[in-house]
């Protein structure tokens, strides 16, 4: 059964950093690429990073580069989203999400239950 | 950036209703349209890839179609496990967006 567990999530003030972790079970980690996707409270959902499955190419959303930084280990079927400089509209659920590739298209075909982060005083 | 635009953002359907979910690119992204389906408190999941094909174990009443910049998510029968909110993605290039979702909500 494929499986996504993010955990890492919690209460954090403005400015300050936090790193979630997926680990990944199921399927062969190292052969995928993966994304992280957020929900803000009540709103809808928004593509946040991706990481290609050998590490060697890596998306960001406006949003959050230069803050963000994702990162996996292939030895330990495990992704991380660094976050940095956090700020009170990074408050959301984050998830990972498997990216399956279907003759050149992408889609998210497995999710985690997500994660929630949230930035404030 | 590409912006998707669905409409309704809202609909009220009865069980057995045909529905049909609109979602608009602001420019050509061939077939690189994704649906998914959120049901409250839950996680994403797919429904359709590529616009037009149906996941594996997704029911054979949701069905999806287009291409450039117009596509549409069809639920042939309505049932009342489909109360949900519908999001269409495009990964035609970075950013990848989402559409910003339509409530179905059974009558």
């Amino acid at each position: 059964e494929v499986q996504l567990v993010e955990s890492g999530g919690g209460l954090v003030q403005p400015g300050e950093s936090l790193r979630l972790s997926c680990a990944v079970s199921g399927f062969t980690f190292s052969s995928y690429s993966i994304s992280w996707v957020r929900q803000a409270p009540g709103k809808g959902l928004e593509w946040v990073s991706y990481i290609s499955s050998s590490s060697s190419t890596r998306y960001y959303a406006d949003s959050v580069k230069g803050r963000f930084t994702i990162s996996r280990d292939n030895a330990k079927n495990s992704l991380y989203l660094q976050m940095t400089s956090l700020r009170a509209e990074d408050t959301a659920v984050y998830y990972c999400a498997r990216a399956s590739p279907y003759s050149g298209y992408v889609y998210f075909d497995y999710w985690g239950q997500g994660s929630l982060v949230t930035v404030s005083s | 950036d590409i912006q998707m635009t669905q409409s309704p953002s809202s609909l009220s359907a009865s069980v057995g209703d045909r529905v049909t979910i609109t979602c608009r690119a602001s420019q050509s992204i061939s077939s690189y349209l994704n649906w998914y389906q959120q049901k409250p408190g839950k996680a994403p999941k797919l429904l359709i890839y590529a616009a037009s094909n149906l996941q594996s174990e997704v029911p054979s009443r949701f069905s999806g179609s287009g291409s450039g910049t117009d596509f549409t998510l069809t639920i042939s029968s309505l049932q009342p496990e489909d109360l949900a909110t519908y999001y269409c993605q495009q990964t035609f290039s970075t950013p990848w967006t989402f559409g910003q979702g339509t409530k179905v909500e059974i009558k």
